[in-house]
This record gives structure tokens, sequence and C-alpha cells, in this order.
């Protein structure tokens, strides 16, 4: 019940293109869900994230939508550069769980020039 | 941009021996995080510390691991007796608050060896 499931595991995109991330999840004490980026040899580094009371959040090229019926969300990279190619995560946690940050398995994805 | 500093980038121990990874937090957080990412997986949770005592671990985290707070600066992670499959990636990670405001900032991680 505490898993997030992510889709696809790995994504190639031509430049320009949108890049379309899936996760879902179980646990509707979840109140929080971010989207971290992880390029290699780094740690995660936080992108975006949303609440369950919001639909949809923009940031630049980074859409989240949230379907908390159906406890499902996506990551939208409009306009995808070569500079996106990274590893991305979804997560969710909860405020009584001290923002411990459940990952989904990650999505390599990469941006063709 | 203040960060997360990990040290050393990359430990390499025999099997059975004790190791110890070191994380510096951003200097004014509070809540404290280990993660491990064994190669090619999800990161998964490993500890939260808080007001200088665990306030949440995962099953991952049994007796061989414990975290410390030596200091006001530093966030530390012991293994006492290491196996093969504790080789992984492990990030620090710490936040300000509690909140859902509040994102954790993530250190670029020590990669553990296991011999």
């Amino acid at each position: 019940q505490q898993q997030v499931k992510q889709s696809p595991q790995s994504l190639i995109v031509q430049k320009g293109g949108i890049s379309i991330i899936n996760c879902a999840y179980e646990n509707t004490a979840f109140d929080y869900f971010p989207w971290y980026q992880q390029f290699p040899g780094k740690g995660p580094a936080l992108l975006i994230a949303i609440r369950p009371d919001v639909s949809e959040k923009k940031e630049g090229r980074f859409t989240i939508s949230f379907n908390k019926s159906a406890k499902q969300f996506s990551l939208h990279i409009m306009d995808s550069q070569p500079g996106d190619s990274a590893t991305y995560f979804c997560a969710a946690s909860y405020s009584g769980g001290y923002q411990k940050v459940t990952f989904g398995t990650g999505t390599k994805l990469q941006v063709i020039p | 941009e203040p960060e997360v500093t990990q040290t050393p980038s990359h430990q390499v121990t025999q099997m059975g021996q004790e190791v110890i990874l070191r994380c510096v937090p951003i200097s004014n957080h509070l809540y404290f995080y280990w993660y491990r990412q064994i190669l090619g997986q999800k990161v998964e949770f490993l500890v939260s510390f808080y007001n200088n005592e665990i306030s949440e671990k995962s099953e991952i985290f049994d007796d061989q691991f414990s975290v410390e707070r030596p200091d006001g600066s530093n966030f530390t992670l012991k293994i006492r007796s290491t196996k093969l499959e504790d080789s992984a990636m492990y990030f620090c990670a710490s936040s300000l608050g509690q909140g859902i405001n509040q994102p954790q900032h993530f250190g670029d991680g020590t990669r553990l060896s296991i011999l």
C-alpha cells in the first residue's frame, strides 16, 4: 500500500516533443506528490510538486496533472530539450510521516536532437 | 544556494567492517534523512531524524544501522558490520520543516562498495 508505481521505465523523445511520465499510488493518506530529477552522479533534485486539492500545476515547461479519484498523477515536459535527459522519479509523502518520501521506480528520459 | 554535502563520494570497504558515512545538512534545517539507492533501483527511505532522535525508520534500517548528530553540523550513518547487499548509493537529505511546503534537499550521495 506504500508503493508508488511509475511508467514507463525508459522514454526516448525527439527534441521539441512532449515527454509524459505516469504514476499511481494506493495510500490515500499521501498528501504531497513531488517529482524529482536526477542526473548521473547527482542526488535527486526537487523539480515540481503538487497537493491533492489541485488538479494541475505548471512551472515553465513542466506540468503535473493530478487525478485524485483515480489515484494517478503525471508529469508532462513540454518542448523537451536534450538538457532534460535525466532520470525522473515521482514520489509521495504524508504529513504524518515526518515527510518520509516514497519514490517511484524512476523513468530514464533521453531527448534526442 | 546552500547545499547538502556528503563525504566521501566513494567508499570501498571489506565485508564485515564498520563504515561511517558523513553528511553536512543545510545549516538551518531541522529534519534529517538517509535514503539508499541500489544500482538501477528506486530510492528507498531508511530513516528520519529530528530533535536528536529517530522519528521514523524503515524495515531496512535494522540493528546494524545507526545515525548520529555528533555536533551542530554533521549527521552520520553508521553500518556496524557491512554485508555485500549494503552496496548502494546512500543519500542524505534535510528539510527546514515538516510541512508540505518544506521540500527535502538531497546531497549527491556516497557510493558504498562492499567487497
